[in-house]
């Protein structure tokens, strides 16, 4: 068992639909959690960053963190086709060495 | 790409045969990272370095080697390539620890023939 799974997708959606993006996780050490977007061949680059439990909201992304279930999610409202990327999960424990990705789920967002 | 190029961008190569591949950056930070992407796999780090000549291993180092002789350059090389290191290759850098400051770069695509 991987110690980060995500659902690969893909996921279709219409141009303004709400959006939910999830993983689970088995190491309860980990404590950061991070999502990064990536557009097609090109590096990721980091969207949102959660220490700990709770919520976090950046415009129209919001990272959720509940270690109690070991499950993270992000959610973007209003969906843009720009918005059209592979999304990774990624979480670690203190030391940044020793980050954990998900497998990425791809998203494409229709106008 | 955060002043981070990798090179080349593109390689075929046959097994058996050693490759190198650079990352360099202009941004002065101290750690720099190698990490491979695969299908179903999300990324994986290979190796690291904390500064100049420090490098350690990460979670999937076998088959790989590293070298920072300068702190904007960090050389990944596989001695002898095969095809199960066909994949792609980001390079990352962080100025500190912090988890929220890791850039990476574009990307070299590898194929192993």
């Amino acid at each position: 068992q991987k110690e980060v799974e995500q659902d690969p997708g893909p996921l279709s959606v219409p141009e303004g639909a709400i959006v939910s993006l999830n993983c689970t996780y088995s190491n309860s050490a980990f404590q950061y959690f991070m999502w990064y977007r990536q557009y097609s061949r090109k590096g990721p680059e980091l969207l949102m960053y959660t220490y700990s439990s709770g919520n976090k909201e950046d415009g129209r992304f919001t990272a959720q963190v509940d270690k109690s279930s070991k499950y993270i999610s992000l959610f973007i409202r209003d969906s843009q086709p720009s918005d059209s990327a592979t999304y990774l999960c990624a979480m670690s424990s203190y030391n940044n060495n020793d980050m954990r990705f998900g497998a990425g789920t791809r998203l494409t967002v229709k106008p | 790409d955060a002043g981070i190029t990798q090179s080349p961008r593109h390689k075929v190569t046959e097994t058996g045969t050693p490759v190198t591949l650079r990352c360099h950056q202009t941004e002065n930070h101290r750690y720099m990272y190698w990490y491979r992407q695969d299908p179903g796999h999300g990324l994986r780090l290979i190796h690291y370095s904390y500064g100049v000549k420090d490098t350690d291993k990460g979670e999937v180092s076998d088959g790989y080697s590293v070298s920072r002789s300068k702190t904007e350059d960090f050389l990944l090389t596989l001695e002898s390539a095969t095809s199960s290191q066909t994949s792609v290759y980001f390079c990352a850098i962080s100025e500190s620890t912090r988890k929220e400051t890791q850039y990476f770069g574009p990307g070299t695509r590898l194929l192993v023939l």
